[in-house]
C-alpha cells in the first residue's frame, strides 16, 4: 500500500542553522509528493511540491528533490529563522489517486534565536 | 468570508451526543475532503467528496456520516459520539486539473468528547 515516513520530532535548531527533515515513502507507480506546513493554531498550507522523478520543488528558503532511487523526499533549509517554527508535513498523492494525499505523522520544528 | 471556513472553531460534547462539523468553500471547488489530525498520526482522511451528491470513504470512516448537497458545503456528522473521535478535524477543497494539485485547507475544529 501507500504509506508516508518522516523523522520523528521535535527537531531543535538555532536561528540560522541548516534543516533536513527526512521523508521517505512506499507507493506503486509514480506518485505526486508534497510538503505541507502548519502555523500553530493554523490549518495546512502548501509549501512544495513535486511530480515526478529528480524535480525539485522550492519555495520561500525551502527545497526538496523527488528521488525514486531512493524513495525520498527529504526538505531542506540552508538558514532557518525563527518564524520557520511549524510542524511540516510530508504527503504523497497516489498515481491515479483522484486528488487524495496521503500523510507522514508529521514533524515539529522549533528555532530559537 | 472567501476562502474554506470551519464551525464551530471548538466543541465539548458527550459521550453518544450527535455532533455536525460544519465546512464551507467559496470556490466553488470540485472536491473536498475531511481529515482528522492526531499525535503520532498526521492527517487520516475520513471522507471524501468529488461533487455535489457523491461522496466515498476514505482510510477512517467509521462512526462518521457526510452529505454534499451543495458544492460549497461539506458537513461532517458524528452520529454518537465517542472519547475516540476526540480530535483535531480539518476540511480541505480542491481543483483537479488547475495544475497544482494543491488543496486548501481550513483552521480547523478542535473537537473534544467527554
Amino acid at each position: 500500500g501507500n504509506s508516508v515516513t518522516q523523522m520523528e520530532g521535535p527537531v531543535t535548531l538555532s536561528e540560522e542553522a541548516f534543516l533536513t527533515i527526512n521523508c521517505t515513502y512506499t507507493a506503486t507507480g509514480y506518485p505526486s509528493l508534497f510538503w505541507y506546513v502548519q502555523y500553530p493554531g493554523e490549518g495546512l498550507q502548501l509549501l512544495l511540491k513535486a511530480t515526478k522523478a529528480d524535480d525539485k520543488g522550492s519555495n520561500k528558503g525551502f527545497e526538496a528533490t523527488y528521488r525514486k532511487e531512493t524513495t525520498s523526499f527529504h526538505l531542506e533549509k540552508g538558514s532557518v529563522q525563527v518564524s520557520d517554527s511549524a510542524v511540516y508535513f510530508c504527503a504523497l498523492r497516489p498515481w491515479g489517486g483522484y486528488n487524495k494525499l496521503i500523510f507522514g505523522a508529521g514533524t515539529r520544528l522549533a528555532v530559537h534565536p | 468570508d472567501a476562502g474554506i471556513t470551519q464551525s464551530p472553531r471548538y466543541k465539548i460534547t458527550e459521550t453518544g451526543r450527535q455532533v455536525t462539523l460544519m465546512c464551507h468553500q467559496t470556490w466553488s471547488h470540485s472536491y473536498m475532503f475531511w481529515y482528522r489530525q492526531d499525535l503520532g498520526h498526521g492527517l487520516r482522511l475520513i471522507y471524501y467528496s468529488a461533487a455535489a451528491d457523491i461522496t466515498d470513504k476514505g482510510e477512517v470512516p467509521d462512526g462518521y456520516v457526510v452529505s454534499r448537497s451543495k458544492t460549497e458545503n461539506f458537513p461532517l456528522t458524528l452520529e454518537s459520539a465517542t472519547r475516540s473521535q476526540t480530535s483535531v478535524y480539518f476540511c480541505a477543497s480542491s481543483e483537479p486539473g488547475q495544475g497544482v494539485d494543491e488543496q486548501f485547507f481550513g483552521p480547523g475544529t478542535r473537537l473534544t468528547v467527554l
